[in-house]
Order: structure tokens, then C-alpha cells, then sequence
């Protein structure tokens, strides 16, 4: 199975700030990971899709890099309603695995 | 619109077993796959599984493979997981979600199912 890591575990931040995510794939698995925006009691989120692609609709201060086993999501100015967790996962291979999730709050 | 609606919340005592719903609409039910994710409280997502409604292959998770069964019926569009032999760590809400494994992405997700195992 494809592990996938990543990193911090949380954040504090300020808005405005620019913050960034990382997570790192066991194996390579080319641009197949997306990333998801889960805020709390509702389903997760679409932003990210071939590591780069953002959803139709999402504002432009998301954005995703990244290509083989090393994958980088950043918000470019943080805003209140950005707080939430996210998550990448990968889609390379089944099983299709998460990563441990990342809680971004207000500093 | 798209929308997958999921059964109510369930309350199932060790050992049980249980099936959450999924029910499609607003698109061909055969052109996508369906994948079960699931988060306990307070935990990260945890893949379960993926099955093609056209023809109903599926794989599922190592960790549940033995527990568990997914299935699709093509007549309601809805697509069922099963499972079985509960336990207390399998306290969690249940998602169902559309996946495109090719071409463009097409990802949907249903509103959650708590599944609570109690004794």
C-alpha cells in the first residue's frame, strides 16, 4: 500500500498569511493526489485535483504543486473562512490512501 | 444537481452487523465509481473500498476486507455497504463518494452516516 505523510499535523496562522502543506507519497505516484477542505460536520471538500488542478469556483488562493512522491498545497493569503482541516489522497493505486489531515486554525 | 443520499444513523450493539445506503441521482449511475470513506470521531478519513456500478467489481481495504461487502443496484442507483462482526473502533460516520478512476474527476460526496457500536 502507498503511504502517504504529511505534514504539520496543525497550524496556527495568521490571515494573510501564506501557509503551506505538505505530504509525501512511499512511492511515486506520478500527479494522481488531490486535496480536500473538510470543515467540521460536513463531508470533505474537492479542492485540488492532479496535484495542480483547482475546482471550477475555488478562489485562486489555493493551488497545488508537485509531481513522483512530493506534493506541496498553499494558500497564498489566509482567510477566516479557510479554517478547516485538509487532507491529500492519493489516487494512483488502490487502496487509495489519506493522509493523516492537516488543522489549520486562526492564530 | 448530483446528489448521493445516505441512510440514517445507526446504533448496532458488538458483533453486529450493518448496511448504510447510498442512493445517486443526477448522473449515470454506471459512469463512475463509488468509493466508502470513513472518520471516527475525532480521527482522520480512512479509505474502505471502491466498486464499479456497471459491473460491480470492487476492492476493498486490507484492514476491513474480511468484514465488509459493498453492492450496487443499478435499478435504484444505489450502492450498499455491508458490515459485519461490528466493533467498537468501527464507530465512525461512513461516506460514500463518486470517483472517476479516468478522464475528468467527478467527485461527489453523500452527507454521512453515523454508525455507533455500543453495548
Amino acid at each position: 500500500d502507498i503511504q502517504m505523510t504529511q505534514s504539520p499535523a496543525s497550524l496556527a496562522a495568521s490571515v494573510g498569511d501564506r501557509v503551506t502543506i505538505t505530504c509525501q507519497a512511499s512511492q511515486d505516484i506520478d500527479n494522481s493526489l488531490k486535496w480536500y477542505q473538510q470543515k467540521p460536520g460536513k463531508a470533505p471538500r474537492l479542492l485540488i485535483s492532479d496535484a495542480s488542478n483547482l475546482e471550477t469556483g475555488d478562489p485562486s488562493r489555493f493551488s497545488g504543486s508537485g509531481s513522483g512522491t512530493d506534493f506541496t498545497f498553499t494558500i497564498s493569503s489566509l482567510q477566516p473562512e479557510d479554517i478547516a482541516t485538509y487532507y491529500c489522497q492519493q489516487y494512483d493505486n488502490v487502496p487509495y490512501t489519506f493522509g493523516q489531515g492537516t488543522k489549520l486554525e486562526i492564530k | 444537481q448530483v446528489q448521493l443520499v445516505q441512510s440514517g444513523a445507526e446504533v448496532k450493539r458488538p458483533g453486529a452487523s450493518v448496511k448504510v445506503s447510498c442512493k445517486a441521482s443526477g448522473y449515470t449511475f454506471t459512469d463512475f465509481y463509488i468509493q466508502w470513506v470513513r472518520q471516527a470521531p475525532g480521527q482522520g478519513l480512512e479509505w474502505m473500498g471502491i466498486i464499479n456500478p456497471y459491473d460491480g467489481s470492487r476492492r476493498y481495504a486490507q484492514e476491513v476486507q474480511d468484514r465488509v461487502t459493498m453492492t450496487t443496484d443499478t435499478s435504484t442507483t444505489t450502492v450498499s455497504l455491508e458490515l459485519r462482526s461490528l466493533r467498537s473502533d468501527d464507530t465512525a460516520v461512513y461516506y460514500c463518494a463518486t470517483i472517476a478512476v479516468a478522464g475528468p474527476h467527478f467527485d461527489y460526496w453523500g452527507q454521512g452516516t453515523l454508525v455507533t457500536v455500543s453495548s
